[in-house]
């Protein structure tokens, strides 16, 4: 099985900063990896496709990049909506989550 | 519009079976794979399976291999989850979602069904 390792497990950030989110993969995954965001009693939301496509009608402000092993989820202002839980996933063989980013306010 | 939309909540009995669906619309429902992932309460995303409509081609993760059974009926555009024996360790919301193809990432998602197990 591949298993996806996240960090970190949470982070207070203000308004406005560059927030980093990392996945890193037990075994080479290509670009077959996708981030979601998950707000409180909400359904997962995917932000990014093939590790670094923007899905369609999410703010530029989010990125992903990587391929590999190494995968980074960048918000590049961190805006008062995005305070919420967000996951990897890895669909290169079965699908892996990995444990999720609680970002909150500071 | 694409749209998933799911059953409602659901509280059971550990012992009892259950059956939870998922309707689609805005889309041609036999092109696009279903998902089901598993989240317990305050706890992350699990995957647990998914199936071609259009054949009923299922795969399970292993995790989940023999602890339920995913099916989908095309002629109505819904997709099913269920369990022929609840244990408390069921309680959780279960998404589903849709994928473009079978190894793909899902992109839209149903509103999620709760599903409470106690005796």
């Amino acid at each position: 099985d591949i298993q996806m390792t996240q960090s970190p497990s949470s982070l207070s950030a203000s308004v406005g900063d560059r927030v980093t989110i990392t996945c890193r993969a037990s075994q080479g995954i290509g670009n077959d990896l996708g981030w979601y965001q998950q707000k409180p009693g909400k359904a997962p939301k995917r932000l990014i496709f093939a590790a670094s496509s923007l899905q369609r009608g999410v703010p530029s402000r989010f990125s992903g990049s990587g391929s590999g092993t190494e995968f980074t989820l960048t918000i590049s202002s961190l805006q008062p909506e995005d305070f919420a839980t967000y996951y990897c996933l890895q669909h290169n063989s079965y699908r892996t989550f990995g444990q999720g980013t609680k970002v909150e306010i500071k | 519009e694409v749209q998933l939309v799911q059953s409602g909540a659901e509280v059971k009995k550990p012992g009892e079976s259950l059956k939870i669906s998922c309707k689609g619309s805005g889309y041609i429902f036999t092109s696009y794979w279903i998902g089901w992932v598993r989240q317990m309460p305050g706890k992350g995303l699990e995957w647990m399976g998914t199936i071609s409509p259009s054949d009923s081609d299922t795969r399970y993760s292993p995790s989940f291999q023999g602890q339920v059974t995913i099916s989908a009926d095309k002629s109505i555009d819904t997709a099913y989850l269920q369990w022929s024996s609840l244990k408390a360790s069921d309680t959780a919301t279960y998404y589903c979602a849709r994928l473009a193809y079978s190894s793909s990432s899902p992109d839209y998602w149903g509103q999620g069904t709760l599903v409470s197990v106690s005796s």
